[in-house]
């Protein structure tokens, strides 16, 4: 079955450093990657999605993710972060071992430091 | 409103009572979910409905659990008989179906937070 793994459950960067947040997931089979973001006291909403195409993916924000179909990884990245990236950032697979449901990662919070 | 609306916001409830949670997703979705995230963790699928009928409940963790959409429009989450572990978020979200389309992004409503003593 199908697994989404983001090793780093928090991440401190400083204001208008770049950013990388890692997601693997387990399954090769044909997959749609997303990125969700939750911003504090608010829901999900989608940050970006790989569906087919092009590898690299350009998101809201100013955010990025590149799907590495050897590596099963889909990373997010940001060249400058600023205060209000403050969230928790989720990412999330579909394909057909899991019902074609989306399989969550346990989610990475960015820290912003001033 | 435009967004996808659950209530309540909090419940806290003793175990071995009964629970419902309200989901009323954006206009027009025809599909609606519902997630529980428990401290520390992803979003973890339980029902998912596609008008009125339940297209896949293999997430429901048991028979305790059950949800309806009687009118394909608004969604209630049933819990009887809670228990302490059933405390988590749970999150309820809607989406455009295009009839095989499994690209459509999810709309996620704020969630409610239920806390079983």
């Amino acid at each position: 079955a199908q697994s989404v793994t983001q090793l780093d459950s928090q991440v401190p960067v400083f204001e208008e450093a770049p950013v990388e947040l890692r997601c693997n997931y387990s399954s090769s089979v044909s997959v749609y990657l997303f990125w969700y973001v939750q911003y504090p006291n608010q829901g999900l909403q989608l940050l970006l999605k790989y569906l087919s195409g092009s590898t690299l993916v350009k998101g809201i924000n100013g955010f990025e993710a590149e799907f590495n179909k050897s590596q099963t990884s889909f990373h997010l990245r940001k060249p400058s972060v600023h205060i209000s990236d403050t969230a928790e950032y989720f990412c999330a697979v579909r394909d057909m071992d899991s019902n074609y449901q989306l399989i969550w990662g346990a989610g990475t919070k960015l820290i912003i430091k001033p | 409103g435009a967004g996808v609306s659950q209530t309540p916001s909090n419940k806290v409830t003793e175990k071995g009572k009964y629970v419902e949670l309200r989901c009323d997703p954006i206009s027009g979705h025809t599909a609606l979910y519902w997630y529980r995230q428990s401290l520390g963790q992803g979003p973890e699928f339980l029902i998912y409905f596609q008008g009125t009928g339940a297209a896949d409940d293999s997430g429901l963790p048991n028979d305790r659990f059950f949800a309806v959409r009687p009118e394909g429009s608004v969604s209630t989450l049933k819990i009887q008989r809670t228990e302490r572990g059933d405390s988590a978020v749970y999150l309820c979200a809607s989406s455009l179906w295009t009839g095989g389309d499994l690209t459509g992004e999810l709309f996620f409503g704020e969630g409610s937070r239920l806390t079983v003593l």
